[in-house]
């Protein structure tokens, strides 16, 4: 079964530029999760979605973030404009929520994003 | 609020060396506990769970078990390979929501 995939592995751009991340959760589950991880600040929940529907965005580090899920199995992370310290490595995690308590979450390979 | 701590790495060990790594939580309700692991280069893996009180959690030789007395699960291996190299995370989900709560991570370093 194929996991949770994300898009691109890498990406590198210049500052004040537009990144867009890309994630498909896996087929069945109806929560998503995007991570942010920082040698410095370790693993940091951004935003989470259940059913489409965000839930609690509270970790979005401020206006220059948005993400959505326009269906099931699609959502997108974008920075608009983009800094250096945005530079760090981002995780989609999807778990399959409502049926029974404590799912795992199930995460991709991430994306490594460099703002110079 | 609901938190969970454990060991800061890294830690450095021989190969077939005994490995524990401490992990405590803080959690109002009655958690379910994780360990994950993240290799190099990748995302972070479940490696073991625990649901309830006295569970024990194993996978590829590691195991923990949910202490509630302590509020404790460590997560120990008799006998670890230089393929464990790796960071380890404790976690905790209460259930309320779907939000796992991670510590910061321990790294491991096996040394041939």
């Amino acid at each position: 079964d194929a996991g949770v995939i994300q898009s691109p592995r890498h990406e590198v751009t210049e500052m004040g530029q537009e990144v867009t991340l890309r994630c498909k959760p896996i087929s069945g589950h109806n929560s998503l999760f995007w991570y942010r991880q920082t040698m410095m600040r370790g693993l940091e929940l951004l935003i989470y979605f259940n059913n489409n529907v965000p839930i609690d965005d509270s970790g979005m580090p401020e206006d220059r973030f948005s993400a959505k899920m326009p269906n099931a199995s699609f959502s997108t992370l974008k920075i608009q404009p983009s800094e250096p310290r945005d530079s760090a490595v981002y995780f989609c995690a999807s778990s399959l929520s409502g049926v029974l308590n404590n799912q795992p979450q199930h995460f991709g390979d991430g994306t490594r994003l460099s703002i110079l | 609020g609901n938190s969970v701590t454990q060991m800061e790495g890294p830690v450095t060990l021989s190969e077939e060396a005994f490995l524990t790594i401490n992990c405590t939580y803080t959690a109002t309700g009655y958690p379910s506990l994780f360990w994950y692991v993240q290799y190099p280069g990748e995302g972070l893996q479940l490696l073991l769970k625990a649901t309830k009180a006295d569970d024990k959690g194993s996978n590829k030789g590691f195991e923990a078990t949910y202490r509630k007395e302590t509020t404790s699960f460590h997560l120990e291996k008799g006998s670890v390979q230089v393929s464990d190299s790796a960071v380890y995370f404790c976690a905790l989900s209460e259930g309320r929501d779907d939000k796992i709560i991670f510590g910061k991570g321990t790294r491991l370093h096996i040394l041939p």
